[in-house]
């Protein structure tokens, strides 16, 4: 069964660095093809891809926000954290994280999501 | 980057109808389109992958079609549960992008 879970700091103050923790249980980020993307969810509004990682370390980033956004996995843990930074009011939003699951070579998709934290930006 | 529009934004539907929500996509993206619905307060969950093939228990009201860049989500005799956001998400090539959202409102 795979789970994932975020958690984080709820209020972030403008001009900070947020750290977001997923930690995931049910599949291992060392196994080839696995990987874990990060989405954010404005209050209202649609989703917004961030970033991916892969079992391999190879990284994606969404273009508006890469200079922001790092991504970095921890396998024995089991756990991916995103830091962002420079945290304005316009990036509240709900951050999930999900996994990335391969069927066969470029055929892939993300088919289980985190609960999502909900985090706010305001002094 | 390639931009999903989703119309309808918005649809109020009585029970039994049938509901469908259109995804075009701003380039072709051959069959790497997914959708997914959001219930209130809850995370998104996968309805279809690859345009048309289904999820393992999911109901089978819930069907996809199309390729390259027009797509569509069918509901079959909506029911009440069936209220919610639903939207499409392509992962033919970075950057991933999401359509803008349909929300489902039973009447």
């Amino acid at each position: 069964q795979i789970t994932l879970k975020e958690s984080g700091p709820t209020l972030v103050k403008p001009t900070q660095t947020l750290t977001l923790t997923c930690t995931f249980y049910g599949f291992s980020l060392s196994t080839s093809g696995v990987g874990v993307g990060w989405i954010r969810q404005p209050p209202g509004k649609a989703l917004e891809w961030l970033a991916l990682i892969y079992w391999n370390d190879d990284k994606h980033y969404s273009p508006s926000l890469n200079s922001r956004l790092t991504i970095t996995k921890d396998t024995p843990k089991n756990q991916v954290v995103l830091t962002m930074t420079n945290m304005d009011p316009v990036d509240t939003a709900t951050y999930y994280c999900a996994h990335r699951r391969e069927d066969s070579g470029s055929v892939w998709y993300f088919d289980y999501w985190g609960q999502g934290a909900l985090v706010t930006v305001s002094s | 980057e390639i931009v999903l529009t989703q119309s309808p934004d918005f649809q109020s539907v009585t029970p039994k109808e049938k509901v469908t929500i259109t995804c075009r996509a701003s380039q072709s993206i051959g069959s790497y389109l997914h959708w997914y619905q959001q219930k209130p307060d809850q995370s998104p969950k996968l309805l279809i992958k690859y345009a048309s093939q289904s999820i393992s228990g999911v109901p089978s009201r819930f069907s996809g079609s199309g390729s390259g860049t027009d797509f569509t989500l069918t509901i079959n005799s909506l029911e009440a549960e069936d209220a919610a956001a639903y939207y499409c998400h392509q992962s033919s090539s970075f950057p991933l992008t999401f359509g803008g959202g349909t929300k489902v409102e039973i009447k």
